[in-house]
């Protein structure tokens, strides 16, 4: 049983790159959402999606956008990264349900230079 | 928005001894707490949680105990092994944004052999 599956693990970009971070989870959850961490900072909501077709922002959206065509398919686009987009980040999954626990990725580490 | 706090930052224990985290939430309409183990290159993992039904629970070495009235809950491992060192991170689910966790700051564990 693989559970959340982030690919790539470590990436290094140049400022005005964009990229995507894939996700990918098997337990057909429909709730996904994408957090960075940030050192002392915890982690912190980018965007999340409820269902297939269905997206919507968190706390820090900006300069990224996500789509969900699939249950099981959740990427991050990064349009066009910057310095302060460095961070680590984790993609999640879990049943709609709120008091249903969530299922980490073991997350993208990634640089922008 | 819910606000979580977590308290210390670092802690330093000698094996054998016990080890307490403390969290505290700001939304009195938050009802799942869970902690979170997150080792040095890996997504974060849960270890327990606890619902606002009830006010401890156990798994082994390891309990959360939960005080609504007060807004703070506890993790508390007994018996520390090396294994334990991680950084711990406390949560609370909220309203917002779907089914969002809030996560305090993180708690760097030290368990010294």
């Amino acid at each position: 049983n693989a559970g959340v599956t982030q690919t790539p693990k470590f990436q290094v970009l140049k400022t005005g790159q964009s990229m995507t971070l894939q996700c990918a989870q098997d337990m057909n959850h429909e709730y996904m959402s994408w957090y960075r961490q940030d050192p002392g900072m915890g982690l912190r909501l980018i965007h999340y999606s409820v269902g297939a077709g269905i997206t919507d922002q968190g706390e820090v959206p900006n300069g990224y956008n996500v789509s969900r065509s699939t249950t099981e398919d959740f990427p991050l686009r990064l349009l066009s990264a910057a310095p302060s987009q460095t961070s680590v980040y984790f993609c999640a999954s879990s049943s709609r349900d709120r008091s249903q626990p969530q299922h980490f990725g073991d997350g993208t580490r990634l640089s922008i230079l | 928005g819910e606000n979580v706090e977590q308290h210390p930052s670092t802690l330093s224990v000698q094996e054998g001894d016990s080890a307490v985290i403390k969290c505290t939430y700001s939304d009195s309409a938050s009802n799942y707490f869970p902690w979170y183990k997150q080792e040095l290159g890996k997504g974060p993992q849960l270890i327990i949680d606890i619902r606002s039904n009830v006010g401890e629970k156990k798994d082994q070495r390891i309990a959360v105990t939960l005080n609504k009235t007060a807004k703070h809950f506890s993790l508390h491992i007994t018996e520390t092994q090396p294994e334990d060192s991680a950084v711990y991170f406390c949560a609370a689910n909220s309203m917002e944004y779907g089914n969002k966790l809030v996560f305090g700051a993180g708690t760097i564990l030290r368990v010294k052999s």
